[in-house]
């Protein structure tokens, strides 16, 4: 069965940084693409994040471009998402989430962390 | 990025009844490999979201065949045949053709 568990979340000022990690297990973690997606209360959802098998390739959100970075651990099977000049707006729930295997797109969630930027 | 304009917002159903929700791109959504990358999810409340239908028809693992999806191009549809209170929650479709992936606003089924 796969497990995706988000740790790290918190309370942090604005202008401060944060790194969020995923563990994962139930499956080959090194074939999948991994993501990040926020959902701000009450809001809907948006990506921010996504790292590519082997973790050479990444994209981010225009949004988060220049603040947040992912990376991945293929030893650890573990994912993480560093997050650098958090403003108010980052402020959300953070879910890791897989990529799908045989098709462009995702699949299974996390239960996520909550992030808040708050002074 | 692609827009996705989900409606109804909202759609009281009763329960055994069907219920429709339509989503929109504001551009195709067909990729160039052929395909046409067209999810739905459920998320239910106080849950994660939860993946439903992908490529716009497929049933992901352990969904009932009450959820079937439809559509091409920039207009798409899920239906929810024969409602059961467990369906409450929020539906979302999201786009994965393009990056960013994008998803609709969203639509709350309640029971009436």
């Amino acid at each position: 069965e796969v497990h995706l568990v988000e740790s790290g979340g918190g309370l942090v000022q604005p202008g401060g940084s944060l790194s969020l990690s995923c563990a994962a297990s139930g499956f080959t973690f090194r074939n999948y693409w991994m993501h990040w997606v926020r959902q701000a209360p009450g809001e809907g959802l948006v990506l921010v994040s996504r790292i590519n098998p082997d973790g050479s390739y990444t994209n981010n959100a225009d949004s988060v471009k220049g603040r947040f970075s992912i990376s991945r651990d293929n030893a650890k099977n573990t994912v993480s998402l560093q997050m650098d000049s958090l403003r108010v707006d980052d402020t959300a729930l953070y879910y890791c989430v897989r990529g799908a295997s045989d098709w462009i797109g995702i699949d299974y969630w996390g239960q996520g962390i909550l992030v808040t930027v708050s002074s | 990025d692609i827009v996705m304009t989900q409606t109804p917002l909202s759609s009281p159903v009763t329960l055994g009844q069907s219920a429709s929700i339509s989503c929109r791109s504001d551009q195709s959504l067909l990729h160039s490999d052929g395909d046409t990358y067209l999810s739905w999810l459920q998320q239910r409340p106080g849950q994660p979201p939860r993946l439903l239908i992908y490529k716009i028809s497929n049933r992901f693992s352990g969904v009932p065949d009450r959820f079937s999806g439809s559509g091409a191009g920039t207009d798409f549809t899920l239906k929810i045949s024969r409602v059961e209170a467990e369906d409450v929650g929020i539906y979302y479709c999201m786009q994965a053709t393009q990056f960013p992936h994008t998803f609709g606003q969203g639509t709350k089924l309640e029971i009436k």
